[in-house]
């Protein structure tokens, strides 16, 4: 059974490039969450999906943020002209159950914009 | 709303010393889990501990003993006898039973452990 993963592992850019990031969750496993972390913080909830449904996103998510879960596999994150700001490890989980199952996270993947 | 504190933010030990790390937490849902995980240099978050609200129950798992208080709101974390392998930074996280399975994370303790 693998477990998350996430592409890219690492990803450089300058500022007002987009980026796009892909998370494959953990076979069957129905839920989806993207956490952003930045250097020595906890992990912040972004968004969360149910299947293919994005059921919430947060306030951090701004408009230059977009998140897809085509037919409720692999997820992808979008950032549109990237900002110094989004430097941060994104991070990608999934769980098989409803809220309170436990999160397995990928490796997360972390972007430095210029 | 949501709140996870653990006050430490860095702790260091000499391998085989005792360690406990502290988290406190706030929620009005009366039906919460709590989660503990580690940390590696790697940067991927390993999963350690699932706590409902409803079991007290103190738990051991080999080195690792969790201590949950609902009186004091307090899921705390001991490593016995450190290893070096032990260091790491270490999160408390809670996610409340009406909230989308979210997690909210503290700010993380970082271990250190020295031969």
């Amino acid at each position: 059974d693998t477990g998350v993963s996430q592409d890219p592992r690492h990803k450089i850019t300058k500022r007002g490039q987009n980026v796009t990031f892909r998370c494959d969750p953990i076979s069957e496993h129905n839920r989806l969450y993207w956490y952003r972390q930045t250097l020595g913080q906890g992990p912040e909830f972004l968004t969360y999906f149910q299947n293919e449904a994005q059921l919430e996103k947060s306030r951090l998510l701004s408009d230059r943020f977009s998140a897809e879960r085509p037919k409720g596999s692999f997820s992808t994150l979008e950032i549109q002209r990237t900002e110094q700001g989004d430097s941060a490890m994104y991070l990608c989980a999934s769980t098989d159950g409803g809220g309170g199952e436990t999160q397995y996270f990928g490796p997360g993947t972390r972007l430095l914009v210029l | 709303a949501q709140k996870v504190t653990q006050a430490q933010t860095e702790i260091s030990v000499v391998e085989k010393e005792d360690v406990t790390l502290d988290c406190v937490y706030e929620t009005r849902d009366t039906t919460y889990y709590l989660f503990w995980y580690k940390q590696p240099p790697s940067g991927e978050l390993v999963f350690l501990i699932r706590r409902n609200s409803f079991d007290e129950q103190n738990e051991i798992s080999g080195r690792y003993s969790w201590n949950f208080q609902k009186s004091t709101s307090s899921f705390n974390f001991t490593i016995t006898a450190s290893q070096v392998v032990d260091s790491a930074v270490y999160f408390c996280a809670l996610s409340g039973y009406n909230q989308g399975g979210k997690l909210i994370f503290g700010q993380g303790t970082e271990l250190s452990v020295k031969p």
